[in-house]
């Protein structure tokens, strides 16, 4: 396993389109995380899976966003109708139990 | 909410100094982890720190958790040009999902 996965690195879309990105986590990780990173800031909390149970969303996760684990394995993310304010890093991070977090590189969003 | 505070939040220095990078919190946390992030890449950790009072090193990094698990220190010794990157901090307090994340200190290690 070489370690958390997300597709596609960068995503180029028009305002008012909808988006959705993949993450494929560490094999038999348990937690799943999805993070927003906008220039010069840390990553900000969006939402965390354990297994296939989104169990905490963040308030930044408006109603346009929604993310899903069907199996407990990949995630994805959509974003429906897209603002230039949504254009940020997204990044996804796994864990198993209460081990270590490893990170994706992360898919860059630009909405013009 | 639990927040970290990174300082300073820009630092360059010449190649071979030392420098310290500062995490504090008003809130305990039960763990702390640094990472390391280049641009456009995801963040990539470097140590977790769990016990208060608790010192890691990785070759020429030191890192430290406060007594009371609120604060963090990360120090490099003698820095290299590829130690340049955003350095972050992240905090899991007890009984919650979430890593909060300080804002980062940019480091820059001119040759």
């Amino acid at each position: 396993d070489t370690g958390v996965s997300q597709d596609p690195r960068h995503k180029i879309t028009k305002r008012g389109q909808n988006v959705t990105f993949r993450c494929d986590p560490i094999s038999e990780h348990n937690r799943l995380y999805w993070y927003r990173q906008t220039l010069g800031q840390g990553p900000e909390f969006l939402t965390y899976f354990q297994n296939e149970a989104q169990l905490e969303k963040s308030r930044l996760l408006s109603d346009r966003f929604s993310a899903e684990r069907p199996k407990g394995s990949f995630s994805t993310l959509e974003i429906q109708r897209t603002e230039q304010g949504d254009s940020a890093m997204y990044l996804c991070a796994s864990r198993w139990g209460d081990t270590e977090a490893f990170f994706g590189q992360g898919t860059r969003l630009t909405v013009v | 909410t639990q927040l970290l505070e990174q300082s300073p939040q820009f630092l360059s220095i010449q190649e071979g100094e030392n420098l310290t990078v500062y995490c504090n919190s008003s809130s305990v946390f039960s763990s702390l982890q640094w990472y390391r992030q280049e641009p456009g890449e995801g963040p990539v950790l470097l140590v977790t720190v769990v016990t208060g009072g608790e010192v890691k090193k990785l070759k020429r990094l030191t890192f430290q958790f406060g007594d009371a698990r609120k604060d963090s220190s990360l120090h490099i010794t003698a820095a290299q040009p590829g130690d340049t990157g955003l350095y972050l901090c992240a905090g899991r307090g007890a009984g919650s999902y979430q890593l909060t994340f300080g804002k980062g200190t940019k480091l820059s290690v001119i040759p």
